[in-house]
């Protein structure tokens, strides 16, 4: 079985300044997708990047990028100039190569970000 | 475009009523539907997966079940509610894939059930 580790339950930060969130995951498997995913109050789940395990690169998406250690099991999300808007729960979650199956995600249990104005 | 509606938004219930929680999905065919549900400050917990009609899978034993009456139609039950059972059920979709890339989940808006 996966899990999934959000390490700081909580993190604010001033708008403009950028600001990291912390993931880390164990699994005995080797091909697998990694996703941020974030809900702000409306409490709509909006993907915001994802990566794929047999890629060195790291993926990015305008303001956010990921620094994805495969061999430590790490997967940071970066936000840089942090909004307002950015406010909002955050979730690293994991996903098994599927072969045809429905393998659902296994989530963290989230950081909830402040960006202070 | 693909949308998925769930409803209701929110809901009150008691202890020992029963449960009904619809979710539909608009613009694809045969996708695989999910039913979450996040408790207050908890991650999001599979309950249970589609891969198509009348086909149900259950991650989680409880007294919750799961039905798919319609390629796009997955709906939550219960017979009698628990005050455990309060907390945020997400409805979501993903393209099934047989290949390498995997596309992720579509959550819907969510229902917030207070069993009371």
């Amino acid at each position: 079985a996966q899990t999934v580790t959000q390490s700081q339950p909580e993190m604010s930060v001033q708008e403009a300044e950028t600001v990291t969130l912390s993931c880390t995951y164990d699994t005995s498997e080797n091909n697998y997708y990694l996703f941020w995913y974030k809900q702000p109050p409306s409490r709509q789940m909006i993907l915001v990047i994802r990566q794929e395990a047999y890629k060195q690169q790291n993926a990015t998406e305008n303001r956010f990028s990921v620094n994805f250690q495969k061999a430590a099991k790490s997967f940071s999300l970066k936000i840089s100039d942090s909004q307002l808007g950015d406010t909002a729960m955050y979730f690293c979650a994991f996903m098994k190569r599927s072969g045809g199956g429905a393998d659902g995600l296994t989530f963290g249990k989230g950081t909830h970000l402040i960006i202070q104005p | 475009s693909q949308t998925i509606h769930q409803w209701p938004a929110t809901l009150v219930q008691p202890v020992g009523s029963p449960l009904s929680l619809e979710c539909t999905v608009e613009g694809t065919s045969n996708p695989n539907l999910y039913w979450y549900r996040q408790a207050a400050g908890r991650g999001l917990q599979l309950l249970f997966y589609s891969v198509g009609i009348g086909q149900i899978s259950s991650e989680v034993p409880q007294n919750l079940s799961a039905s798919r009456p319609q390629d796009r139609q997955f709906i939550l039950s219960s017979k009698k509610l628990l005050l455990s059972d309060s907390g945020f059920y997400l409805c979501a979709w993903s393209v099934p894939s047989k290949g390498y890339r995997n596309s992720p989940l579509h959550f819907g808006n969510g229902t917030r059930l207070t069993v009371t």
